[in-house]
């Protein structure tokens, strides 16, 4: 089993949707959660970055952290065709080694 | 914010020839480097990370003699394809962290460097 566990989609939505995106891991001993964003043929961009469970928010997205169930969402409020990326959710442990476990990434379109 | 360049960001050679890619934090000191693969469509996959001043910790799987990496400074690393074959043909990407914040969320990817071997 994969430590972050991702649908790689591709999900396509409409202009303005709600885009709910998740991801489940397996290590308890995560603390820390990211969501990055990347666009085709560049490198990842930090998007949101949570510690341990709660909400975040920020502008039009919300990291959720559900430490109870290991699961992690990320909502886009008002999409928009600029949001059209590949969004990766990633999660450490919090050493100092610094190490990310990625999922796949969910490939997301938004048509205006 | 920190950036992280990389260099060069494509390149295509000719199999078993050694291919040499730079990573370097532009405005901050990285004692800590990654070094990422990425096929189409999946995931980064880390391949090592590099420490500077001492030799890289490498993933299962990754063979440490075919992919050397140098960590000579607290802005540069350097990861050389040695005799690169067809199938090491990906997208690699590095990401660095910050000397003076520690914390995983200040891990700072590079643009990634796209490699085709012929």
């Amino acid at each position: 089993q994969k430590e972050v566990e991702q649908d790689p989609g591709p999900l396509s939505v409409p202009e303005g949707a709600i885009v709910s995106l998740n991801c489940t891991y397996s290590n308890s001993a995560f603390q820390y959660f990211m969501w990055y964003r990347q666009y085709s043929r560049k490198g990842p961009e930090l998007l949101m970055y949570t510690y341990s469970s709660g909400n975040k928010e920020d502008g039009r997205f919300t990291a959720q952290v559900d430490k109870s169930s290991k699961y992690i969402s990320l909502f886009i409020r008002d999409s928009q065709p600029s949001d059209s990326a590949t969004y990766l959710c990633a999660s450490d442990r919090g050493s100092t080694l610094g190490r990310l476990y990625f999922g796949r990434g969910t490939q997301l379109t938004v048509w205006p | 914010g920190a950036v992280v360049s990389q260099h060069p960001s494509r390149v295509i050679c000719k199999s078993g020839t050694s291919v040499k890619i730079e990573c370097r934090s532009l405005d901050f000191q990285a004692t800590t480097m990654f070094w990422y693969r990425q096929f189409p469509k999946q995931s980064l996959m880390l391949m090592a990370t590099s420490n500077e001043g001492s030799k890289a910790t490498y993933e299962q799987g990754v063979e440490k003699d075919k992919f050397l990496i140098n960590h000579a400074s607290l802005t540069l690393s350097t990861l050389t394809v040695t005799s690169a074959h067809p199938e090491d043909s990906s997208f690699y990407i590095c990401s660095a962290r910050d000397i003076l914040a520690p914390q995983a969320e200040t891990q700072y990817f590079g643009p990634g460097t796209r490699l085709l071997v012929l």
